[in-house]
């Protein structure tokens, strides 16, 4: 069982739309962090959400916390095709030092 | 650039010899962390460093596998007798503090086994 379910796995879409990659889980997270991904690459931090209900943007992305701290969810504003990459979140446990992954959204934005 | 570097980028290997990675962590990050990631996986989580001491290994981690920070700067991670099952990116991490702190990950070294 997946600690962390990322939906959808797979996400092909037109430039200029909008989308929304969901995390969920039945744990409560410390903190959540999301990542970008692109092939051969590390992941790169987009940013860290740590309280319940935070919303945080960056440029045309949107991060928000549940206010649970169960569940994050990632807006993208019409996407461009430099958004294209693997997204992952990632959280620690409450409790916990180990960070643990989903197995992330694979967005494609088509030009 | 003060990020995290990892070498090799790639390596190739037959199946049945030794390999060695490097990770140099972002200075003054006193935590260092191992993942392996496998094709339509995030990353798990291998083990992980405070300073030079090993914490904590997970049990992915067998007894072919050897990791070291033996100044509590850089890292190496060993797999020795490869599998054709170790094929995966081998990705390194860093973070300031304990516990729920960001972890800032390195390039990663693409290992394949043939």
């Amino acid at each position: 069982t997946q600690l962390l379910e990322q939906s959808p796995q797979f996400l092909s879409i037109q430039e200029g739309e909008n989308l929304t990659v969901y995390c969920n889980s039945s744990s409560v997270f410390s903190s959540l962090q999301w990542y970008r991904q692109e092939p051969g690459e590390g992941p790169v931090l987009l940013v860290t959400v740590v309280t319940g209900g935070e919303v945080k943007k960056l440029k045309r992305l949107t991060f928000q916390f549940g206010d649970a701290r169960k569940d994050s969810s990632l807006h993208i504003t019409a996407a461009q095709p430099g958004d294209t990459g693997l997204y992952l979140c990632a959280g620690y446990r409450a409790g916990s030092y180990q960070l643990t992954f989903g197995k992330g959204t694979k967005l494609s934005v088509i030009p | 650039d003060t990020g995290v570097s990892q070498d090799p980028r790639h390596k190739i290997t037959k199946r049945g010899q030794n390999v060695t990675f490097r990770c140099d962590p972002i200075s003054e990050h006193n935590r260092l962390y191992w993942y392996r990631q496998t094709l339509g996986q995030g990353p798990e989580f291998l083990t992980y460093f405070q300073n030079e001491a090993q914490l904590e290994k997970s049990r992915l981690l067998s007894d072919r596998f050897s990791a070291e920070r033996p100044k509590g700067s850089f890292s190496t991670l060993e797999i020795q007798r490869t599998e054709q099952g170790d094929s995966a990116m081998y990705l390194c991490a860093s973070s300031l503090r304990w516990g729920a702190d960001t972890q800032y990950f390195g390039p990663g070294t693409r290992l394949t086994v043939l």
